[in-house]
């Protein structure tokens, strides 16, 4: 089955460079989540996307910035990179809208390992 | 926000052991999920259960809603259970709040 997929897998950048992280999600799933896990830490919501609209709203950094494309695949745009973003990136989606029942099941991506050094 | 507790924090077994983890949290919620994540970080799915019992292989888990507390069972431990295990709690607004996790060593 097919299942979430990001890109790229691993990725290196220098500070207050730009990053962009890519998430396709699993065919028919009109909702999107990108979740930030530092290490040792426990994934932390950033944003979510529910079709091609902002459904709601983490601790996301003013820096970044996201959105949701007519074919429901989503780009987490980063800029000003700083140390401290060193992290696994994991994009989820699920098959149905926001509150619904009985999915919003989420569904993980492999993540990206952004590096910034 | 919702605040999301599992306990405990670490835990260390010998193969062929069993294990109750457990998640609490402070609010109603939707869903729920249990995952687990391997050394390479990916994050596998184990169960969706907003409330009930579900088995799946030597893994159960139990949700008891109204009480506000989850439970991942772990019968006859491998080595391959090692790693970190979340519970994650979906609210209204269809975000999940991920516990601190419970970070399994199974030694053989």
């Amino acid at each position: 089955a097919a299942g979430v997929i990001q890109s790229p897998r691993h990725l290196i950048k220098e500070k207050r460079e730009t990053a962009t992280l890519k998430c396709y999600p699993i065919p028919r799933h009109d909702t999107v989540y990108w979740y930030q896990q530092g290490p040792g830490q426990d994934p932390q919501f950033l944003i979510s996307f529910y079709e091609k609209m902002q459904s709601d709203k983490g601790s996301i950094p003013d820096r970044f910035s996201a959105q949701q494309f007519s074919d429901y695949h989503s780009e987490l745009n980063m800029s000003s990179l700083e140390l401290g973003d060193s992290a696994l990136y994991f994009c989820a989606s699920s098959p149905q809208g926001v509150g619904t029942s009985p999915a919003d099941t989420q569904y993980f991506g492999p993540g990206t390992r952004l590096t910034v050094l | 926000g919702i605040q999301v507790e599992q306990s405990p924090p670490d835990l260390i077994l010998q193969e062929g052991a069993n294990s109750t983890l457990r998640c609490n949290f402070s609010d109603s919620v939707n869903n729920l999920q249990w995952f687990h994540q391997n050394p390479w970080g990916q994050l596998i799915n184990l169960f969706y259960i907003p409330s009930g019992t579900k088995q799946n292989g030597r893994l159960s888990a139990t949700t008891v809603a109204t009480e506000r507390y989850s439970l991942l069972y772990i019968s006859s431990s491998q080595t391959t259970d090692s790693g970190v295990y979340f519970c994650a709690v979906h609210t209204n607004a269809g975000k999940s709040t991920f516990g601190d996790g419970t970070t399994l060593t199974v030694k053989p």
